[in-house]
């Protein structure tokens, strides 16, 4: 069965420090990636997504993610971070079943 | 901007009550989904249907039951609801390339 694992359940920051925040999946075939987030009181929002193509994705407000096939991974990053990025990222991964398989989330607390 | 509505935003209702939560979107999109989100936790998949007429259980066990008449509307009934079914419940939509679009939820309370 197809799995997302993301190992940072609370990340807490200062302003301007780097942000990554680890995913890893389970499934050898071809999948469509992406990572979510959902901001206090709002409704889940596509940040970014991986069809094809470049592994290396940008998506809204300077976020990027690196899909490496040999590590099953898609890690979400940002090289400075601001107070409004606090919010719950999720990755998730599109496989075979044609479902997304949504991983635990991460809490991202930012501090001015 | 993805356009995906659900109502209520938020209910309180007592045990043994019979519940619809509303989902509509006006993408035309075929796919859409519920799933079921805790506080801090994963979403998980409870229902989900391909097109009108077709329903479908998910991953996550739940007692409650959809229809799907109209491309654009996919209901979630709760029959007799109890205070497990406390909640946040999240519909989505998708277009054929998996990516999804949510609504902004019903949270559910159950007393």
């Amino acid at each position: 069965a197809q799995s997302v694992s993301q190992h940072n359940h609370h990340v807490i920051l200062s302003e301007a420090a780097s942000l990554e925040l680890g995913c890893n999946y389970s499934y050898g075939g071809t999948v469509n990636l992406f990572w979510y987030v959902q901001y206090p009181g709002q409704h889940l929002q596509l940040l970014l997504k991986y069809f094809s193509g470049d592994p290396l994705v940008k998506g809204i407000k300077g976020f990027e993610a690196e899909f490496i096939k040999s590590k099953f991974s898609f890690n979400l990053r940002k090289p400075s971070v601001q107070w409004s990025d606090t919010a719950e990222y999720f990755c998730a991964v599109n496989g075979g079943s044609g479902q997304l398989i949504f991983g635990t989330g991460t809490r991202l607390q930012v501090f001015p | 901007e993805a356009d995906i509505y659900q109502t209520p935003r938020y209910l309180v209702i007592g045990t043994g009550k019979k519940i619809t939560l509303e989902c509509s979107q006006t993408m035309g999109h075929d796919k859409m989904y519920w799933y079921q989100q805790d506080p801090g936790m994963e979403l998980h998949l409870i229902h989900y249907s391909y097109g009108v007429n077709s329903t479908e259980k998910g991953d996550l066990s739940s007692e409650s039951t959809v229809s799907r008449i109209r491309t654009e509307h996919f209901p979630l009934t709760l029959e007799s609801a109890r205070p497990s079914h406390t909640s946040q419940y999240l519909c989505a939509s998708s277009e054929f390339t998996g990516e999804q679009y949510f609504g902004p939820g019903t949270r559910l309370t159950v007393t």
